[in-house]
């Protein structure tokens, strides 16, 4: 079945340093769906940004990601992290025109002043 | 729009005893899905409906564990016979059809704790 791998479980980092956060997929389908969801803390999750585009990259709230087929990764990116982005990230996947997500196991990301 | 409703937003059980969550979906949406988080695993799907009608409840643990939507304005969730490691946050979540191109939007959860 489908998988997502984020291969970080916390992110500890300074206010104003660049954000990487890493995310790859396995899947049998040729055209799905990447999403990142962020959850702030007694929040639920909500949609960051997703993409279904080989090598486009979107863009959304400072955060942006690129979907790269060839080595099934969907990393989100921020040139300068802010306080209030200390949250829990999750990437997910779905097939194209599939009907479920399928969220890997999440990034704490906590950013100091 | 009060978004996805969820109630409790907490319950207490004793190991043994049964806990009913339940889910209102935002008003419009023909999708409903329940997820549940912990730490260790994130977000695990545990089952979908579609049009009110059960699609896939391939993450359901399925001696102790429903899902009914008898209409289109809720969803349950029922755990019989709780454990410890069912302490969770039980997510319900809703999407205009099915979540391959689509939003889902979250309700705040229900968080179980089984003593």
């Amino acid at each position: 079945g489908d998988s997502v791998t984020q291969t970080e479980g916390l992110v500890t980092l300074t206010e104003g340093l660049p954000v990487m956060l890493n995310c790859t997929y396995q899947t049998i389908y040729s055209n799905p769906f990447l999403f990142w969801y962020v959850q702030h803390l007694n929040e639920s999750p909500r949609l960051l940004l997703k993409s279904f585009t080989d090598n486009k990259r979107t863009e959304h709230q400072g955060f942006h990601a690129t979907l790269h087929k060839s080595s099934s990764s969907f990393h989100l990116q921020k040139s300068s992290a802010q306080l209030s982005d200390s949250a829990l990230y999750y990437c997910a996947l779905s097939e194209n025109m599939g009907y479920k997500l399928t969220f890997g196991t999440g990034t704490s990301l906590l950013v100091d002043p | 729009n009060a978004g996805v409703i969820q109630t409790p937003r907490h319950k207490v059980t004793g190991k043994g005893q049964e806990a009913t969550l339940w889910c209102e979906p935002i008003s419009g949406h023909s999708a409903v899905f329940w997820y549940r988080q912990t730490i260790v695993q994130g977000l695990e799907f545990l089952t979908y409906f579609r049009n009110q009608a059960p699609i896939d409840d391939s993450g359901m643990p399925k001696e102790r564990f429903s899902a009914q939507m008898p209409n289109q304005s809720h969803s349950t969730l029922k755990i019989q016979s709780t454990q410890p490691q069912d302490s969770a946050v039980y997510l319900c979540a809703s999407s205009l059809k099915g979540a391959g191109q689509n939003t889902l939007y979250f309700g705040a959860g229900t968080r179980l704790s089984v003593l």
